[in-house]
């Protein structure tokens, strides 16, 4: 069946430091997969998404590249600030798992000042 | 205005009691979910209705009864607590069944004793 793998937390980063959270998935279709971002004490919101290969996603400085050929779906971000302390979560959906979201286990993000 | 409201936010009862949880929804969507996320942030579906109909219902104890009055709305209700129910439970919404971006409230973090 559809899984989604993330890399295990916490990844702790000083402010300015470059981001990559490793998220890769199996999937027997063509799914689209989904970045979402929990801040502390709150629901889920949409970071970004991509529905296609070679497809980029991007939002608020963060971006993900659709790899089909790796089945991977890296979030990275350039120069991390305090404020994107988060749980962060990949996920895909499509049409074999009736388009319900499929999620991985989350990693939790500390940015030190 | 807020899209997806949940409440209570903070739920604290005894073993064995019964409790409820109440969802609302102001975006006009047809489906709405229910999941739980326990301590560790892992997030796992447990019901999805779509206009006041079930979709998804995952093996989740029959002492959680989940009921939808109208579109906007999609209530739990949980019977005989138990310690394991501890959690933080989210309700959301997407425009249709084969949607695929979600929107999630607040939570509503329940403690059991």
């Amino acid at each position: 069946g559809n899984s989604v793998t993330q890399m295990e937390g916490p990844v702790t980063l000083s402010e300015e430091a470059f981001l990559t959270i490793n998220c890769t998935y199996t999937a027997t279709g063509y799914p689209s997969l989904f970045w979402y971002v929990q801040y502390p004490g709150e629901g889920l919101q949409l970071l970004l998404k991509a529905t296609k290969a070679d497809d980029k996603g991007s939002n608020k400085g963060f971006e993900a590249t659709y790899r089909k050929e790796t089945t991977s779906f890296h979030l990275e971000k350039g120069s991390v600030q305090v404020s994107d302390s988060a749980v962060y979560f990949c996920a895909l959906s499509d049409r074999r798992s009736n388009y319900q979201l499929i999620w991985g286990a989350g990693t939790k993000l500390i940015i030190k000042p | 205005d807020t899209a997806v409201s949940q409440t209570p936010k903070y739920l604290v009862t005894q073993m064995g009691n019964d409790k409820s949880i109440k969802c609302e929804q102001n975006l006009g969507h047809d489906t709405m979910y229910w999941y739980k996320q326990d301590s560790k942030k892992f997030l796992k579906i447990m019901f999805s209705y779509n206009n006041k109909e079930l979709i998804i219902n995952e093996t989740v104890p029959n002492r959680f009864s989940p009921k939808s009055p109208d579109k906007a709305h999609l209530n739990l209700h949980i019977n005989s607590l138990e310690l394991g129910d501890s959690a933080v439970y989210f309700c959301a919404s997407s425009q249709g069944l084969y949607q695929e971006t979600q929107y999630f409230g607040p939570g509503t973090r329940l403690l059991v004793l």
